[in-house]
């Protein structure tokens, strides 16, 4: 099965500098690799994600890059905000794939005022 | 207001006594799954099912025991508690498995 490995485990950051969180996985099958924001007592939330056929995706501050030779992927946060505190999960599943998505052990993410 | 629900949020139990932690989406997913949420461990899947009547095991189905009888409906069983099974459960669905998931609040039990 799919094995996803992330790093690091904890980043803390100066607010306004950038915070990069890596994740490799296992699987040369995999094609879809989503990136989930879990607050303090909240639920995890999707906020990127990118599939197979493109390298990079960006929606504002944040963007995910991904090198399947390689079989890493990358999400990247510039201008970080105090609103940017959180625990970050990557994650890596086939489309269509009844295993569904297997997930990183998580990053926590502290911005520093 | 498309969303997954669980119920209970929160519940204290004591080793032995048999629970289940309903979830149930509106979104006509075919594709629901538990995980467990550990420190340091992440999201690790339990159970998952692709369709009704149709569930497999995940990388931890120890303990646990799952259904499907509606589309809408995935509860998780715990048939004998036990103080390992302590943690924070989220149910989550999907359109398929290899697609966006949308989670549950989540449920936090407590075993003792």
């Amino acid at each position: 099965g799919e094995n996803v490995e992330q790093h690091p485990s904890t980043l803390s950051v100066q607010e306004g500098d950038s915070a990069v969180i890596k994740c490799t996985y296992s699987d040369s099958a995999s094609n879809y690799f989503p990136w989930y924001k879990q607050e303090l007592g909240k639920r995890p939330q999707l906020i990127i994600d990118i599939r197979s056929n493109v390298g990079e995706k960006k929606d504002q501050r944040i963007a995910v890059t991904l090198n399947k030779t390689a079989k890493h992927f990358s999400l990247h946060i510039t201008e970080t905000q105090p609103e940017d505190s959180a625990v970050y999960f990557c994650a890596a599943s086939w489309g269509g794939g009844a295993d569904g998505l297997t997930f990183g052990k998580g990053t926590h993410l502290i911005i520093q005022p | 207001e498309a969303q997954v629900t669980q119920n209970p949020r929160y519940l204290i139990t004591v080793t032995g006594k048999k629970l289940t932690v309903t979830c149930s989406q509106n979104m006509n997913h075919e594709y629901m799954s538990w995980y467990r949420q550990d420190p340091g461990l992440g999201l690790r899947q339990i159970y998952y099912s692709m369709n009704v009547e149709v569930t497999d095991k995940g990388d931890v189905p120890e303990g646990y025991k799952v259904s499907r009888k509606e589309k809408r409906n995935f509860p998780l069983i715990l048939e004998s508690p036990s103080p390992n099974q302590t943690s924070l459960y989220f149910c989550a669905s999907s359109l398929d498995g290899g697609d966006e998931q949308f989670f549950g609040p989540g449920t936090r039990l407590t075993v003792l």
